[in-house]
């Protein structure tokens, strides 16, 4: 089985609608990460979070949010979505003490917003 | 802003050749350097991590690191058709424990 994953794999939605993506691992890492990837615009922080009690806005946060319910688990929601939120979306983990900054990246959500 | 560059590509190479990916990075206090390859459609896979300067090899990888000079490479040996995709470079970011990620090279690997 996969150590992260991500459900859904894809989306169509509409806008004006609430999205929830979610994300699980198993590899007990403490530190999750939501990334969005637009072509040519490489991979951008939405939110990421250290601990189950600390979570952080990355540098695109506007629009989005995200619950972290457990260590394991760690969710993006987008209150109410635009043609512009139309994209890949990656989570990803990782723990430092052991493996100085490597992420590991879950298969993805293609999310389109119609 | 800290930054991580590489061009774009397409770099096409002739199968069996050494393909050569580069990157530059702006923050000179970074200690931790990566090398993803990224399929179309699917999730970054980390291929090789660096955190000395040199060289680390890891079959027909091989990471180079020049701390003084910024740079990160990463060569592919005997290239296959199969290693066409995007190479993301990411270093991590010490002050806040982030990966910053460049935007990657594609690379095309001609039969």
């Amino acid at each position: 089985d996969a150590d992260v994953t991500q459900t859904p794999r894809n989306r169509i939605t509409k806008t004006g609608k609430r999205i929830m993506l979610e994300c699980s691992q198993t590899k007990g890492h403490d530190r999750m990460y939501w990334y969005r990837q637009d072509p040519g615009l490489g991979l951008r922080l939405i939110y990421y979070s250290f601990d189950v009690k600390d979570i952080n806005k990355g540098e695109i946060s506007d629009g989005y949010s995200v619950s972290r319910q457990a260590q394991a688990k760690f969710s993006l929601s987008l209150e109410s979505a635009i043609p512009n939120q139309t994209a890949l979306y990656f989570c990803a983990t990782s723990d430092p003490d052991r493996e100085r900054h490597t992420q590991y990246f879950g298969p993805g959500t293609r999310l389109t917003v119609l | 802003q800290k930054e991580v560059e590489q061009n774009s590509g397409p770099l096409s190479v002739p199968e069996g050749a050494i393909a050569s990916l580069n990157c530059t990075y702006s923050d000179r206090v970074s200690q931790s350097f990566f090398w993803y390859r990224q399929y179309s459609g699917k999730s970054p896979e980390l291929i090789m991590s660096i955190y000395s300067n040199g060289d680390k090899e890891d079959g027909r990888f091989t990471a180079q690191l020049n701390k003084a000079s910024q740079y990160v490479s990463l060569l592919i040996r005997d290239s296959q058709p199969s290693d066409s995709a995007t190479y993301l470079c990411a270093v991590g970011d010490g002050a806040t424990n982030k990966l910053i990620f460049g935007t990657g090279t594609l690379l095309a690997v001609q039969p």
